[in-house]
């Protein structure tokens, strides 16, 4: 077990719609990281927060946004869903705000029908 | 782009053997070189990692072996067992961000 908590572990939603992604971190830890799996893309890095402010971003698409909340949660919205987006969504905390030791959730599996 | 390339994309090894999983990266910025082990249905989980200045690290039956001159690192597993069947991704670090490779499938059969 890392520790780390995301919820819903299934999502499914049709075009359009909007959903919302929730990841508790591992205790203590100040950063996490948003993640997307697929089978064509594999893991790619969306977004991190540091301690409530957004610190890296990677292949995040417009529709997507996330935050990260003053009890250091974390949220990730996903609007306007397309098909393309169904994938595995990990959430990853590490202690620091530079820190490549990511520890990582089970996943939510999003899949839009 | 693709900045870091893994091979092979699938493994299959007899118990007891070693597994080999070799990696090559191409940005030089990249600070931090770990291994993670995925089991369906399950989150990556940190296996072990490295940084540039070290050549060689090992945990267990598990060893990375770094060479910084040719940007590759790969993954030893020594002693494979049924339980080391998994999918094993390396990654390269720089700040924070982690650029994975695309993944090995290994088997490890009896």
């Amino acid at each position: 077990d890392s520790g780390v908590t995301q919820t819903p572990k299934h999502l499914i939603t049709a075009t359009g719609q909007r959903v919302t992604l929730r990841c508790s971190p591992r205790s203590g830890d100040l950063s996490v990281y948003w993640y997307q799996q697929s089978l064509d893309q594999g893991l790619q890095f969306l977004i991190q927060y540091y301690n409530g402010e957004e610190r890296a971003k990677g292949n995040i698409l417009e529709r997507f946004s996330a935050q990260q909340f003053p009890d250091l949660h974390s949220e990730l919205n996903l609007s306007s869903l397309e098909l393309g987006d169904s994938a595995l969504y990990f959430c990853a905390s590490s202690a620091q705000a530079a820190d490549g030791a990511q520890h990582f959730g089970d996943g939510t599996r999003l899949s839009i029908l | 782009q693709q900045q870091v390339k893994q091979s092979p994309q699938s493994l299959i090894v007899q118990k007891g053997g070693i597994s080999i999983i070799n990696c090559a990266y191409e940005n030089t910025a990249f600070d931090y070189f770990p291994w993670y082990q995925q089991f369906p249905g399950k989150g990556p989980a940190l296996l072990i990692a490295i940084r540039p200045d070290v050549s060689e690290k090992k945990e267990g039956r598990f060893t990375i072996s770094f060479n910084k001159s040719a940007k590759q690192f790969s993954l030893h597993i020594m002693d494979s067992q049924p339980g080391d069947s998994a999918t094993y991704f390396c990654a390269a670090s720089t700040a924070s961000k982690l650029t994975f490779g695309t993944g090995t499938r290994l088997q490890v059969t009896l």
